[in-house]
């Protein structure tokens, strides 16, 4: 699985849109793009994933880059529970071997 | 309610004694993991499995056992338990390798 490469934190305000980059250069043409969240030291939480267009669904936005080399999250209205730790992951569709998580990012909502 | 099931939460153990983390799920999934969580190294897969009777190891598997004899449990067994197996762990569970991940709460092992 391709490797990604994510900012190790950021803060967002309240009531603003959170963006969070995913770098991953080296995906290939079969790999999906997956999201997850983990708050505090609870199970990870799927919020979202796609392979070349851009998703949406009730939590978030993902935007991949045509050349599918970096993706954003988008959280369009963060509260101050979205602050987590976000992993950005590059998996192949059908695998065995699962997730790669990194190190993700860690955001912080500010009120 | 649909859930993955991880016991006990926190445990406390010393060197060398068997301990087995069970992970069970109401889901039907075939698919199960485990992964492991440490401060700056992100989650790490241990073992995955495919199905009942179906194993593989992950990027971390050495000191670590797992079996699948039925499709909604996949215990995790530390057969010498050492200092550095100290970590978080998680069971997670899809309904096939390309669907998203549940997963369970989290066993926080001690080895001392």
């Amino acid at each position: 699985d391709a490797k990604t490469t994510q900012p190790p934190s950021m803060d967002c305000a309240e009531g603003r849109a959170a963006n969070l980059p995913c770098n991953h250069s080296t995906i290939s043409g079969n790999e999906y793009v997956y999201w997850y969240r983990q708050i505090h030291s609870q199970g990870p939480q799927y919020i979202i994933h796609g392979l070349k267009n851009n998703e949406t669904n009730e939590m978030a936005s993902l935007i991949i880059t045509e050349d599918r080399k970096s993706s954003t999250l988008i959280l369009p209205h963060a509260t101050l529970r979205d602050t987590a730790v976000y992993y950005c992951i590059v998996r192949v569709f059908y695998t065995g071997n699962q997730f790669y998580f990194g190190t993700g990012t860690s955001l912080t909502v500010i009120p | 309610e649909a859930q993955v099931t991880q016991n006990p939460r926190y445990l406390i153990t010393v060197t060398g004694k068997k301990l087995t983390v069970t992970c069970s799920q109401n889901m039907n999934h075939e698919y199960m993991s485990w992964y492991r969580q440490d401060p700056g190294l992100g989650l790490r897969q241990i073992y995955y499995s495919m199905n009942v009777e179906v194993t593989d190891k992950g990027d971390v598997p050495e000191g670590y056992k797992v079996s699948r004899k039925e499709k909604r449990n996949f215990p995790l067994i530390l057969e010498s338990p050492s200092p550095n197996q100290t970590s978080l762990y998680f069971c997670a569970s899809s309904s096939s390798p390309d669907s998203p991940l549940h997963f369970g709460n989290g066993t926080r092992l001690t080895v001392t």
